[in-house]
């Protein structure tokens, strides 16, 4: 299994709502990334977990809170967020946090807020 | 700085036409480069990846060269398809570094006509 999964596909949510995007992987990958992208523009690096352990914050609004409940799972979860976080956001997993390990991305959440 | 920076912005070409992407860096210190495809609204795929050492890595129509001396990069894509039309990401990796690992390049949007 080299899949890694994203839910909800798409979600549209207020500026007043709590949401949380999911993703999970179950490669037995220790290392996982959560990324914004916008249109037409490449992937933002937000946040790295290695071995369960917050090591990357990108100076990331703390509207976004990050959740790595087992080395499986990662959850985002968002709270009044504004319009302009209106993007695409990416997971990704690597077996380790080394630069040498390929990063498997997931198909993304499509997330709007209006 | 650490940049990675792809030409052309985008491109369009004939189905069953060749075409070559290409990628330039300023990264240091080097640990591999990555070339992704990604189609609108999916996550990045990787194509292929190499190291300082090697020069050149094919994935059936999909053959990407390395010149780590002037730091530039190239894919190329043979008999392309209409399935080919999407973004190709450049991916440079850092060595030896315990921030951020991953830089992207902006990506090059191709897209193939009938």
């Amino acid at each position: 299994d080299t899949e890694v999964t994203q839910t909800p596909k798409h979600l549209v949510m207020g500026m007043t709502n709590k949401k949380s995007l999911k993703c999970e992987q179950h490669m037995g990958h220790r290392a996982m990334y959560w990324y914004k992208q916008k249109a037409k523009k490449p992937p933002e690096l937000m946040f790295v977990y290695s071995y369960e352990k917050l090591s990357i914050n990108e100076s990331v609004p703390s509207r976004f809170s990050p959740e790595c409940p087992n080395s499986s799972l990662l959850n985002l979860h968002l709270h009044a967020l504004q319009p302009e976080d209106s993007a695409l956001y990416l997971c990704a997993s690597s077996q380790g946090g080394q630069p040498t390990y390929e990063q498997y991305f997931g198909p993304g959440t499509r997330l709007t807020v209006t | 700085k650490n940049q990675v920076e792809q030409s052309p912005q985008s491109l369009i070409i004939l189905e069953g036409k060749n075409c070559t992407l290409q990628c330039n860096y300023t990264v240091s210190p080097f640990s591999n480069l990555r070339w992704y495809k990604q189609d609108t609204g999916r996550g990045p795929v990787s194509l292929t990846i190499m190291t300082f050492s090697e020069n050149t890595k094919s994935n059936g129509r999909y053959t990407a060269t390395l010149d780590a001396d002037t730091k530039q990069s190239s894919l190329h894509i043979t008999a392309s398809q209409l399935s080919d039309s999407a973004s190709y990401i450049c991916v440079v990796s850092l060595r030896d570094n315990y921030g951020q690992n991953f830089v992207f390049g902006p990506g090059t949007r191709l897209s193939v006509l009938p």
